[in-house]
């Protein structure tokens, strides 16, 4: 079955850089969550979106901003990185269609290094 | 402030034996409880949902709600080395369905061969 496709899978950058990640939601998904998840730490719920509206926000640093896209693809923009900033980033998809529970599938993930 | 409480292990249980993890949540009116499954450097991978009080069953895989004392559980039967790994326990509130999943620590569960 089809999952999650986020990219890129690996990035460095520097610090005060930018970074786009890309999120493509499981097929007929219409809900797309991001998650931050640091060295030995759980994952921490960033924001999310239903039919390209904000739906929740967690702990989203200001420097960062998302939207998502016609097509359900969301993308995150990280700008002014920090070394902190350092994590792997999930992205999650659900359906909110009736017959459909909500549950969270998870992408592979992108590690983000900061230099 | 929602907060999920894990026993962060490790927990170490003989192959072929039944684990038991547990969770507890301090928001009362969560709605929906899922067990994630996450090995070293990969993504989390739900095992189980549960949203009403009682048993869940899954193959070797069981869930446990008890909304009164706010606590769930996940037991893994027949134990295999494979499931060697750790066990996240997320919750989500009585939000809109879009809500963000606030997860606990995770158990880490070792099942020696």
């Amino acid at each position: 079955a089809a999952g999650v496709i986020q990219s890129p899978r690996h990035l460095i950058k520097e610090k005060r850089e930018t970074a786009t990640l890309k999120c493509y939601p499981i097929p007929r998904h219409d809900t797309v969550y991001w998650y931050q998840q640091g060295p030995g730490q759980d994952p921490q719920f960033l924001i999310s979106f239903y039919e390209k509206m904000q739906s929740d926000k967690g702990s989203i640093p200001d420097r960062f901003s998302a939207q998502q896209f016609s097509d359900y693809h969301s993308e995150l923009n990280m700008s002014s990185l920090e070394l902190g900033d350092s994590a792997l980033y999930f992205c999650a998809s659900s359906a909110q269609i009736a017959g459909y529970n909500n549950e969270q599938y998870f992408g592979p993930g992108t590690r983000l290094t900061v230099t | 402030q929602k907060e999920v409480e894990q026993n962060s292990g490790p927990l170490s249980v003989p192959e072929g034996a039944i684990a038991s993890l547990n969770c507890t949540y301090s928001d009362r009116v969560s709605q929906s409880f899922f067990w994630y499954r996450q090995y070293s450097g990969k993504s989390p991978e739900l095992i189980m949902s549960i949203y009403s009080n009682g048993d869940k069953e899954d193959g070797r895989f069981t869930a446990q709600l008890n909304k009164a004392s706010q606590y769930v559980s996940l037991l893994i039967r027949d134990s295999q080395p494979s499931d060697s790994a750790t066990y996240l326990c997320a919750v989500k509130g009585s939000g809109g369905g879009a809500d963000g999943l606030t997860f606990g620590k995770g158990t880490h569960l070792i099942i020696q061969p």
